[in-house]
């Protein structure tokens, strides 16, 4: 099993640019999440999904879409990119039942200038 | 909103020494988890507590979470430089499976 990935590793947008980060998970998990980190703010949620075709708002969710198509996919997508969105996105799973024990993909390092 | 604050921010000590961090809840919350994300990384489950006044261990390191279930703390004995990192512990909110973490411990380990 791969786990948790997330595309691409590093990314630089000018503001105002759009653009979609990846999320995909090959452990069946109905529980995806998407995170900013930023210095010394911990995790901060931005959406979540219980299952394909559901989502809802986290914390912080304004400036960003997400969509579940699939269990597997679970992509976030930023619509006009702010200097105040340059963070660092995790993607996460977790299966609905049992343990909410959070699987992290390795991340996305965003800057928007 | 629910809130999970952690303390300290920061800490360092020589290796050997031991290390404490503290997680406080606005709220009773049902179980806590703790994670570790190295330098550079991303957040890896390190364990959940669920029932009051639990205590779990794991080789050199001691979780706790409180009878009130509002607070928990994670201890490292005898640190070792690869110990180093940020803690964080985070606490279920909502109806489904969302999680608050607290704002992190970063643990900076002197050889």
């Amino acid at each position: 099993n791969a786990g948790v990935t997330q595309t691409p590793k590093f990314q630089v947008l000018k503001t105002g640019q759009s653009m979609t980060l990846q999320c995909a998970q090959d452990m069946n998990h109905e529980y995806m999440s998407w995170y900013r980190q930023d210095p010394g703010m911990g995790l901060r949620l931005i959406h979540y999904s219980v299952g394909a075709g559901i989502t809802d708002q986290g914390e912080v969710p304004n400036g960003y879409n997400v969509s579940r198509s699939t269990t597997e996919d679970f992509p976030l997508r930023l619509l006009s990119a702010a200097p105040s969105q340059t963070s660092v996105y995790f993607c996460a799973s977790s299966p609905y039942r049992g343990s909410y024990e959070q699987y992290f993909g390795p991340g996305t390092r965003l800057t928007v200038t | 909103g629910q809130q999970v604050m952690q303390i300290p921010q920061y800490q360092h000590v020589q290796e050997g020494e031991d290390f404490t961090t503290y997680c406080n809840s606005s709220t009773t919350l049902s179980n806590i988890q703790w994670y570790k994300q190295r330098p550079g990384g991303h957040p890896v489950f390190l364990i959940q507590l669920v029932k009051s006044g639990e205590v779990k261990k794991q080789k050199r390191l001691t979780f706790q979470f409180g009878e009130a279930k509002k607070n928990s703390s994670l201890h490292i004995t005898a640190t070792q430089t690869t110990d180093v990192g940020t803690y964080f512990c985070a606490g279920p909110s909502g109806s489904a499976r969302q999680l608050t973490f607290g704002s992190g411990t970063q643990l900076t380990v002197l050889p």
